[in-house]
């Protein structure tokens, strides 16, 4: 089956400073989103990727897929308090039926 | 406005007492889903509803049952909880199986 690996697991980064996140699958990759999840919460859906190469911004995250690599990359551009909480990312099942994802990277931006 | 409503957001339950969870959508989306998600663990689907078909995950336990009355409700029924089945319950809806999905706030199931 599947799986998709996050890296890293947790980050702690300074106000300002800019961070990646990588998720890798072990399959290919046919749609690839990504997720932000406050402690407690549901998801919220940031983006969704389904190109290679292909590139999307919201605000100052960015992120990226790489087909070639069944990899995909999120880059926060000068980090916020606001941006901190776990970032899952998801991708179509084999199936279709449905998302699976990967475990998150927690993220803590200290002011 | 919320578009996935889950009811209730925290849920207190004793081992062995069935439980329901609830999740409205506003989106008159096709797809609904039911995803269990352990603490520091990804979401783990349960299973999902296209309009009324029902498709159950190999590995989902048979203590876990759904219901979809109507395109706008589905229902996880939790027949004999178990300590084990602490976890959030999250409930998505998408347009078509498979395609990126919108989440509701969650419900905090805890079982004692």
């Amino acid at each position: 089956s599947q799986e998709l690996e996050q890296s890293p697991q947790s980050l702690i980064v300074q106000e300002g400073k800019n961070l990646t996140i990588n998720c890798t699958s072990s399959k290919t990759l046919y749609g690839l989103y990504w997720y932000k999840q406050k402690y407690g919460e549901g998801l919220i859906f940031l983006m969704m990727l389904q190109k290679g190469g292909e590139e999307k911004s919201h605000e100052k995250i960015t992120a990226k897929l790489d087909e070639k690599k069944q990899q995909s990359s999120l880059h926060i551009t000068a980090s916020q308090p606001s941006h901190a909480g776990i970032y899952l990312c998801g991708a179509d099942n084999q199936a279709g039926t449905a998302l699976i994802f990967g475990k998150g990277t927690t993220l803590s931006v200290s002011s | 406005d919320a578009m996935v409503i889950q009811n209730p957001r925290y849920q207190v339950t004793q081992f062995g007492k069935p439980v329901t969870l609830s999740c409205s959508q506003t989106l008159n989306h096709n797809v609904m889903y039911w995803y269990q998600q352990k603490s520091s663990q990804a979401p783990k689907l349960l299973f999902h509803y296209y309009d009324k078909d029902f498709n159950n995950e190999a590995d989902t336990p048979d203590n876990f049952q759904s219901r979809r009355p109507n395109t706008s409700f589905c229902f996880l029924d939790i027949r004999s909880p178990g300590l084990g089945d602490t976890a959030m319950y999250l409930c998505a809806t998408s347009r078509v199986v498979g395609q990126g999905a919108f989440f509701g706030q969650g419900t905090r199931l805890t079982v004692v």
